[in-house]
């Protein structure tokens, strides 16, 4: 059965730092693309970055430069390095697998809230 | 980069209604656009993949139809567990991906 656990959210100040994770079990991380999407209180659903065939990865605009997608085959897990964060950075952060190499996100995870405010 | 809108942005109806939601890309974005369903406090859930193919296991009345720049996402026979707010999503030859803003759908 394929699951996906995030972890790592949290309150953190402006300026911080964190790490999220996001435990996949059923399938092997390196196979698929993954995605990061988030999703602010209230608001709808923004794509934050991908990682897939051969490391290849690309951001959205609002996280590029402050935002570090990767993946540890041997733990089978995926993570986004987040710095710099600001207020608008708070949102509940979904993992999401693709369908192979393809962006149809057919699994999620329950998602990881961030909190940034001081 | 590629903007996609939907609408309308929030609509109700009555069971049994068929209901239809459209979203448009700013510039030709061929098949490339999905469906999900957002039930409210859960993760997204996808229902259709390249404009009209029906993911496994959702039910026929959820069908979607377009390419290029106009899509059409519908459901045939509103049911009181399709309240839930509905997003298209487009991806690029880069596999990067964008997300209307959604359609939020309950019960009249």
């Amino acid at each position: 059965e394929v699951q996906l656990v995030e972890s790592g959210g949290g309150l953190i100040q402006p300026g911080g730092s964190l790490r999220l994770s996001c435990a996949a079990s059923g399938f092997t991380v390196s196979s698929n693309y993954m995605s990061w999407v988030r999703q602010a209180p209230g608001k709808g659903l923004e794509w934050v970055s991908v990682i897939y065939s051969g490391d290849r990865t690309y951001y959205a605009d609002s996280v590029k430069g402050r935002f570090t997608i990767s993946r540890d085959n041997s733990k089978n897990t995926l993570f986004l390095q987040m710095n710099s964060l600001r207020a608008e950075d708070t949102a509940l952060y979904y993992c999401a697998r693709g369908r192979i190499h393809l962006p149809y996100f057919d699994y999620w995870g329950q998602g990881t809230l961030v909190t940034v405010s001081s | 980069d590629i903007q996609m809108t939907q609408s309308p942005s929030s609509l109700s109806a009555s069971v049994g209604d068929r209901v239809t939601i459209t979203c448009q890309a700013s510039q030709d974005i061929s098949n490339y656009l999905n469906w999900y369903q957002q039930k409210p406090g859960k993760a997204p859930k996808l229902l259709i993949y390249d404009a009209s193919n029906l993911e496994t296991g959702v039910p026929s009345r959820f069908s979607g139809s377009g390419s290029g720049t106009d899509f059409t996402f519908t459901i045939s026979s509103l049911q009181p567990e399709d309240i839930a707010t509905y997003y298209c999503q487009h991806y690029d030859n880069l596999l990067r991906v964008t997300f209307g803003p959604g359609t939020k759908v309950d019960i009249k």
